[in-house]
């Protein structure tokens, strides 16, 4: 069981550039959610997906930001033309769903925006 | 909007002492978790508490959840330095809609 895979790990981008952040939920996990985490904060919630549908996008900024979580393959969050501001550890969370209210989270990307 | 408050933000102990870490959430819920991370790491889960009332113990801490007065505390006992890292608390009011992370606490046993 590999549990939530996150990659790249670490990611460099430079003002302006695309981050792509990818996410593979635990097998038998029908639900992502992304959060991201400034140094020295907790984490914030940002989107809730599940397969080829977003659930609840309530955290994600209005601009630049996007996630998907299609029918085949990995959870995507976008970050299009990326700021300094966006330099932080994005975390992937997946669970059951409902009735098995458990979160496992990945490892993390860490954004670097130079 | 559901806020999440931990207390002490930071905790420096001597290996052995006791402590406890408080949790305060604004909204009602029942269902509440512990996480401790360590630098540049992810999330470990600790516990997961479902009820009002419930109590679960790992090793040296144990956590307790008061939906009434809408409280959670992680209490460490005999710490050891190992128990080194930042513990957060979250609280999910949803149906495994999404989880709302206190400001953690970040602990430090000396030796």
């Amino acid at each position: 069981n590999a549990g939530v895979m996150q990659n790249p790990r670490h990611l460099v981008r430079r003002r302006g550039q695309e981050a792509r952040l990818r996410c593979s939920p635990m097998k038998g996990h029908s639900h992502v959610y992304w959060y991201r985490q400034l140094p020295e904060e907790g984490l914030k919630f940002m989107v809730y997906l599940q397969k080829e549908n977003i659930i609840d996008e309530s955290g994600m900024p209005k601009e630049r930001f996007s996630a998907e979580f299609p029918k085949e393959g990995p959870s995507i969050l976008r970050i299009q033309q990326v700021v300094r501001g966006d330099s932080a550890a994005y975390f992937c969370a997946s669970s059951p769903g409902a009735r098995h209210p458990i979160y496992t989270f990945g490892s993390g990307t860490r954004l670097t925006v130079v | 909007e559901l806020k999440v408050e931990q207390n002490p933000l930071f905790l420096s102990m001597q290996e052995g002492k006791n402590y406890t870490i408080y949790c305060n959430y604004s909204t009602t819920s029942d269902r509440l978790y512990w996480y401790r991370q360590d630098p540049g790491k992810s999330l470990e889960s600790l516990f997961v508490l479902l009820s009002n009332g419930a109590v679960k113990q790992e090793g040296r801490l144990m956590a307790s959840l008061d939906t009434k007065a809408r409280l959670s505390t992680l209490h460490i006992t005999a710490a050891v330095h190992d128990l080194s890292a930042t513990y957060f608390c979250a609280v999910d009011v949803g149906t495994a809609s999404k989880l709302t992370f206190g400001t953690g606490t970040r602990l430090q046993v000396t030796l």
